[in-house]
């Protein structure tokens, strides 16, 4: 089984629907991250989590929001989506010990905002 | 600035050729170094990682990265190619304890048969 899955894979949503993207790890991992992925512009963060009580804003913030509801799950909400957040999400994790700055990343979400 | 530039957007090369990946940084504190693949349609696979140590790194897959302090580079290479290998190609930079890395805008790797 998959360390970091996320769902769903695909979504297709419409101009001002609120939806919600998961993931979870079965890694034990503290740290959790959000990346949205755009053609010709790589990763670029969004948010980021070290543990349940700790949520900071990355880079690309704006628009969107995010939860840490355990350890092993932490999801992103995108309020009223806009088709300039189509875009490849994925999410990544890190542990907090020696080797606290490997991420590794779950399979992504395709989001289309129409 | 934090900076990670990958020169190359695409790249060609013929099954069985060598490959080199240019990466290049700029980091204030001693950099920790990643090179990441991402094959259609799936998520980032870590292939090798440098904290400090010996410069040549070898990684999965038959990669290597060797890190040049007085280049700012850590370069990715493989003696010969793969068909599979057709993927976009990550690096990417961080430091001890800090609390992220950022990403080079990638490179994609297109393989001739």
């Amino acid at each position: 089984d998959a360390d970091v899955t996320q769902t769903p894979r695909n979504r297709i949503t419409k101009t001002g629907k609120r939806i919600m993207l998961e993931c979870s790890q079965t890694k034990g991992h503290d740290r959790m991250y959000w990346y949205r992925q755009d053609p010709g512009l790589g990763l670029r963060l969004i948010y980021y989590s070290f543990d349940v009580k700790d949520i900071n804003k990355g880079e690309i913030s704006d628009g969107y929001s995010v939860s840490r509801q355990a350890q092993a799950k932490f999801s992103l909400s995108l309020e009223s989506a806009i088709p300039n957040q189509t875009a490849l999400y994925f999410c990544a994790t890190s542990g907090s010990g020696g080797d606290q700055e490997t991420q590794y990343f779950g399979p992504g979400t395709r989001l289309l905002v129409l | 600035a934090q900076s990670v530039t990958q020169p190359d957007i695409h790249i060609t090369v013929s099954e069985g050729a060598s490959l080199e990946l240019r990466c290049n940084y700029s980091y204030g504190a001693t950099p920790y170094l990643f090179w990441y693949v991402q094959s259609p349609g799936q998520g980032l696979q870590l292939l090798l990682k440098y904290f400090s140590g010996d410069t040549l790194v070898q990684g999965i897959k038959g990669f290597e990265a060797e890190f040049k302090r007085s280049q700012s580079s850590f370069n990715l290479r493989k003696p010969s190619v793969h068909w599979s290998d057709a993927a976009e190609y990550f690096c990417a930079v961080g430091a001890h304890r800090d609390d992220k890395i950022i990403f080079g805008k990638g490179t994609r790797l297109h393989i001739l048969p």
